[in-house]
């Protein structure tokens, strides 16, 4: 079925350092792929998309890469700050209608200063 | 413009009895996903639906749990006879059109708990 699968399930980095995040999909028919960023007891709010018509796009300390060849896409965040500690969620679009978010498991960064 | 409105924001049910999920979508938004996000756990997706209409419910148990969005007022996720594997965090989520390639903003949440 459709799946999107995320690694690491846990990042450890020291401020200033860059962490990555890594997911690939299985449904070929994607075309819309999120990142959100959940704090603890919060909503997931949206840090950065990317379409399947573009291979990167950045934001500031914040980037995302796709290759649709492979089926997969990236979360680079270079710089960390304590305050990127959170859960990070990648998420492609798929599903019976090819509307629906399917998401990936969750990636904790701690960022220790 | 407000956000997506979820209440109750916590709620407490007794095992057998019926929980009920309130999502009003932001304004102008006509397309509302329910997920569920169990502790330590991603969001699992259940449902989809447009205005009076169930486009995708292929995540979404086939028994107790049923959702609607009506023509007017928000759309609700019924859980009959709670157990307590329902215990978890529901998130509705809306988008003004499909998620093919729109953001979908997402509520607080409601926190269920089955006691």
């Amino acid at each position: 079925g459709e799946n999107v699968e995320q690694h690491p399930s846990t990042l450890s980095v020291q401020e200033g350092d860059s962490a990555v995040i890594k997911c690939t999909y299985s449904d070929s028919a994607s075309n819309y792929f999120p990142w959100y960023k959940q704090e603890l007891g919060k909503r997931p709010q949206l840090i950065i998309d990317i379409r399947s018509n573009v291979g990167e796009k950045k934001d500031q300390r914040i980037a995302v890469t796709l290759n649709k060849t492979a089926k997969h896409f990236s979360l680079h965040i270079t710089e960390t700050q304590p305050e990127d500690s959170a859960v990070y969620f990648c998420a492609a679009s798929m599903g019976q209608a090819g509307t629906a978010l399917i998401f990936g498991k969750g990636t904790t960064l701690s960022v220790s200063s | 413009n407000a956000g997506v409105m979820q209440n109750p924001r916590h709620l407490v049910r007794r095992r057998g009895q019926e929980a009920r999920l309130r999502c009003s979508p932001m304004k102008g938004h006509s397309h509302v996903y329910w997920y569920r996000q169990l502790p330590e756990e991603g969001l699992k997706f259940m449902v989809y639906l447009q205005k009076e209409n169930i486009i995708d419910e292929s995540g979404m148990p086939k028994e107790r749990f049923s959702a609607e969005f009506p023509k007017e007022g928000p759309s609700i996720l019924r859980i009959q006879q709670v157990v307590r594997g329902d215990s978890a965090a529901y998130f509705c989520a809306s988008s003004p059109s499909g998620t093919g390639d729109t953001e979908a903003f997402f509520g607080q949440g409601t926190r269920l708990t089955v006691v």
